[in-house]
């Protein structure tokens, strides 16, 4: 029972290259999350999506693309990665109106 | 804009005690209030969930407040223990979340 797993956990990037981060759960879970958090910041959401096919900004979603074409999975896609983009990701899932469970996170740095 | 401020970075207590943290926040009318944990290196797991409506919550040695007025929520974990250190996040809302930054709790034995 993996339940929600991400990867890569650790990325070094240059600046203006694409990176995608991954995130797959196996709970079946209607909604997911993309996090970052950033010290003196905490946790920002960045993008969600209420089911496949259907996502919603969040509150810091400049720089980022995702999808979701299957349930189980939502990527996160950085463009043209920029140095202020350097932070831990986290990934969640809930059925909805529910606690959110989160992934162990991916620690991305923009060089 | 919405904020949400969490009473203070860190709190030290001796194990035994009653830690109380406090979450404020302005600008906004949640309908729901959650508490997080996190410990270093790893993801938030979620602790409680309290309603508009609900004055308060327990869960064995943890209780939350919710007082929509005053908006403010205060957390507390009665007979603490050196386990209990973790950073505890407040977050308002449900699938549109917001994060306050954290309040670092160390219990000392």
């Amino acid at each position: 029972d993996a339940g929600i797993t991400q990867s890569p956990r650790y990325k070094i990037t240059e600046t203006g290259r694409q990176v995608t981060l991954m995130c797959h759960q196996t709970w079946s879970h209607s909604y997911m999350f993309w996090y970052r958090q950033d010290l003196g910041h905490g946790l920002r959401l960045i993008y969600y999506s209420a089911a496949a096919d259907i996502t919603d900004k969040g509150e810091v979603p400049d720089g980022y693309v995702v999808s979701r074409s299957k349930t189980e999975n939502f990527p996160l896609t950085l463009e043209s990665a920029t140095r202020s983009q350097t932070s831990v990701y986290f990934c969640a899932s809930t059925r909805g109106r529910n606690e959110q469970y989160f992934g162990p996170g991916t620690r991305l740095t923009v060089t | 804009s919405q904020k949400i401020e969490q009473n203070s970075e860190a709190l030290n207590i001796q194990e035994g005690k009653t830690a109380t943290l406090t979450c404020n926040y302005t600008n906004y009318s949640p309908a729901y209030l959650q508490w997080y944990r996190q410990d270093p290196g790893r993801g938030p797991v979620f602790l409680l969930l309290i309603r508009e409506n609900e004055k308060e919550k327990r869960k064995e040695r943890l209780k939350v407040t919710f007082d929509t007025t005053l908006k403010q929520s205060l957390f507390h974990i009665t007979a603490s223990q050196p386990a209990d250190s973790a950073t505890y996040l407040c977050a308002l809302g449900l699938n549109d979340m917001r994060f306050g930054a954290g309040t670092r709790l160390t219990v000392k034995p």
